[in-house]
């Protein structure tokens, strides 16, 4: 069973420009999260999502962030305009339905960088 | 959520037993205790996770105390490769997990 998927792993972005991350949760799996990690920082939660739901975006920026879960594909997280404080580690995670929800299981992560 | 606090770093010998601490005074009756750990640069692992018994699996054992108020992470054997950010989270259902500082643990040879 193949883990979490993120792609790209590497994503550079000059100031201005849309950045789209993807994300393919593990087979079986209807919860999708992604988190931002700063330098030197802890992860941040971002939004919570479940099949073209959006369960909980209390952690997404108000401009220029959106999220997805679409009924087929991955999910995708869409950066517009990107600035450099949007330099950051992005990573997924999914978990399973049922009495697994608590479990949560994170992809490599998408480094973004800002120039 | 409830706060945690954990020690900001620990050491621990390949071989012997690493318990990791964790305070949470303020957790509510239906918070669980998640525990993560974060190898540099990777995404965080998925540990193990409680709520008021202790709990083991094939990689840690979690010891909640009776009054919920602390726990301990337990690797029975640490090896090179449990070098890693450990973080103690406290929250409900689905849990939109919150990231404090953790505690590095460096095991060494």
């Amino acid at each position: 069973n193949a883990g979490v998927m993120q792609n790209p792993r590497h994503l550079v972005r000059r100031r201005g420009q849309e950045a789209r991350l993807r994300c393919s949760p593990m087979k079986g799996h209807s919860h999708v999260y992604w988190y931002r990690q700063l330098p030197e920082e802890g992860l941040k939660f971002m939004v919570y999502l479940q099949k073209e739901n959006i369960i909980d975006e209390s952690g997404m920026p108000k401009e220029r962030f959106s999220a997805e879960f679409p009924k087929e594909g991955p999910s995708i997280l869409r950066i517009q305009q990107v600035v450099r404080g949007d330099s950051a580690a992005y990573f997924c995670a999914s978990s399973p339905p049922g009495d697994r929800v608590y479990e949560q299981y994170f992809g490599p992560g998408t480094r973004l960088t800002v120039t | 959520d409830a706060k945690t606090t954990q020690p900001t770093s620990m050491d621990c010998a390949e071989g012997r037993a690493a318990n990791l601490p964790c305070n949470h005074s303020t957790i509510s009756g239906n918070e669980y205790v998640y525990w993560y750990r974060q190898i540099h640069s990777q995404g965080p692992q998925y540990i193990i996770h409680g709520l008021k018994n202790n709990e083991t699996n094939e990689m840690a054992s979690l010891i909640i105390t009776e009054d919920r108020k602390s726990s301990t992470l337990i690797l029975p054997h640490a090896t090179l490769r449990d070098t890693a950010v450990y973080y103690c989270i406290c929250g409900l259902g689905y849990s939109t997990l919150t990231f404090g500082k953790g505690t590095m643990l460096l095991v060494s040879p």
